[in-house]
């Protein structure tokens, strides 16, 4: 059962230096999500994708663009990174049950 | 300004004793409200809902609560075990179930003691 699966797990990154977090889901979800977490402030939606072709900023979009390469993936890139994207990354995905998110495993950037 | 709060970051509990985590959120455009859990190194998963229409929702040893004149809901984990030892997160949606528009809180870590 992969469900939703990103890459990398683990990143370090120089201030300025750009980079692709990489997401797939295989449970032929429309709708997929990243998120940011950071300690005390919960999860923050930074885009969201309806559909394939689609994409929306959600609370935090700036400094990320993102790519919904098809129905399965969805990609999040920092073009120039700064260390206030230190954080942990989630991609997530939803079907038919309203609100239940189904998420991967994360991916922990560290921005030096 | 956060819309949701969880303002116990930590709780302790004694397994076989009753877990109660508490979600507070100051949006009366909530409608659709959740509770995900959370292990260290996983993402977290989808544990259990409440619309707004009800004030209960039973699942098994979890129970959410929703007082909507208080904008308060808080889950219940009776009996407690050792393996619901995890950040519990509450989100709440508006309009009705937009996955979009999960707002989630900050989270509280519950430790079940043996």
């Amino acid at each position: 059962n992969a469900g939703v699966t990103q890459t990398p797990k683990f990143q370090v990154l120089k201030t300025g230096q750009s980079m692709t977090l990489q997401c797939a889901q295989d449970m032929n979800h429309n709708s997929m999500y990243w998120y940011r977490q950071d300690p005390g402030m919960g999860l923050r939606l930074i885009y969201y994708s309806a559909s394939e072709g689609t994409t929306d900023k959600g609370e935090v979009p700036n400094g990320y663009n993102v790519s919904r390469l098809n129905k399965r993936e969805f990609s999040l890139r920092l073009e120039s990174a700064a260390p206030s994207q230190t954080s942990v990354y989630f991609c997530a995905s939803s079907g038919q049950v309203p609100g239940e998110l189904f998420f991967g495993e994360g991916s922990r950037l560290t921005v030096l | 300004d956060q819309q949701v709060k969880q303002n116990s970051p930590s709780l302790s509990v004694q397994e076989g004793r009753i877990s109660i985590l508490n979600c507070d959120y100051t949006n009366s455009m909530f409608d659709y409200f959740l509770w995900y859990k959370k292990y260290p190194a996983e993402g977290p998963t989808f544990l259990i809902s409440i619309s707004s229409i009800k004030d209960k929702n039973e699942d098994g040893r979890f129970t959410v609560f929703l007082n909507k004149s208080a904008k308060h809901l808080s889950l219940h984990i009776v009996p407690s075990q050792p393996g619901d030892s995890a950040v519990y997160f509450c989100a709440a949606s508006a309009p009705s179930g937009s996955a979009r528009q999960l707002t989630f809180g900050s989270g509280t870590q519950l430790t079940v003691l043996p």
